[in-house]
């Protein structure tokens, strides 16, 4: 059973039309994360939640923004997506403090910006 | 800072032959590390784990790899692979010092040949 959800799979959009993916979890985790991953590339984190907690990464562009209403739910939006941003996005999940374990990931929202 | 290095960014081999994709790491503290597997337009699942104890780690599907504290690597190895095993593999190492932040290597696309 999918226990970090994804949607949409896939979304089209146009240049400079704003986007948003979501992504939801049974886990209860504390921590949610996003990472942007081009084509043969290693997934590259954008911020990441502790519980209501904001953390942002010193090079995400201003572009991207998150939100997470509840500890279910994270959203990630794109104010204006260029060219460039076309790739997948990966939701993740951890559990906070103690000793660091492994992140669960979603399937990935393959975003396409025409 | 952390960090991690993935020798071969891809390995051909044969059916039934073994594969060793190779994995190192820098950073100054105790690691935590992490082999994941990314299928074509997939999310990233996780392969297997060194948190603690026995340095030698299993995987369900016949993978293993070893944690070597003084060459500060993690390679991971299969005996005889199967052409369900092309994927994208990818190294990742979290420490505390790190803010607990999972750094990933740049990935080892393995094709499986029949």
């Amino acid at each position: 059973d999918a226990m970090v959800i994804q949607n949409p799979r896939y979304q089209v959009t146009q240049f400079g039309k704003p986007v948003t993916l979501s992504c939801s979890q049974t886990l209860n985790h504390n921590v949610m994360y996003w990472y942007q991953q081009k084509s043969s590339q290693a997934p590259k984190l954008l911020f990441h939640y502790y519980d209501k907690d904001f953390n942002n990464e010193a090079d995400t562009p201003d572009n991207f923004q998150s939100r997470r209403p509840n500890t279910s739910f994270c959203f990630l939006d794109i104010r204006s997506p260029g060219l460039g941003d076309a790739a997948m996005y990966l939701c993740a999940t951890s559990r906070g403090g103690g000793a660091p374990g492994e992140l669960f990931f979603g399937e990935g929202s393959r975003l396409t910006v025409l | 800072a952390q960090s991690v290095t993935q020798l071969d960014s891809q390995v051909p081999v044969f059916e039934e032959a073994p594969v060793e994709l190779r994995c190192n790491y820098s950073s100054s503290v105790s690691v935590y590390l992490f082999w994941y597997v990314q299928y074509p337009n997939q999310g990233l699942q996780l392969l297997l784990k060194y948190l603690s104890g026995s340095t030698l780690v299993e995987s369900i599907n016949g993978f293993e790899a070893e944690f070597n504290k003084s060459q500060t690597s993690f390679h991971l190895r299969k005996p005889s692979v199967h052409i369900s095993d092309t994927a994208e593999y990818f190294c990742a190492v979290r420490s505390l010092a790190a803010g607990n932040k999972l750094t990933f290597g740049g990935g080892t696309r393995v094709l499986v040949k029949p």
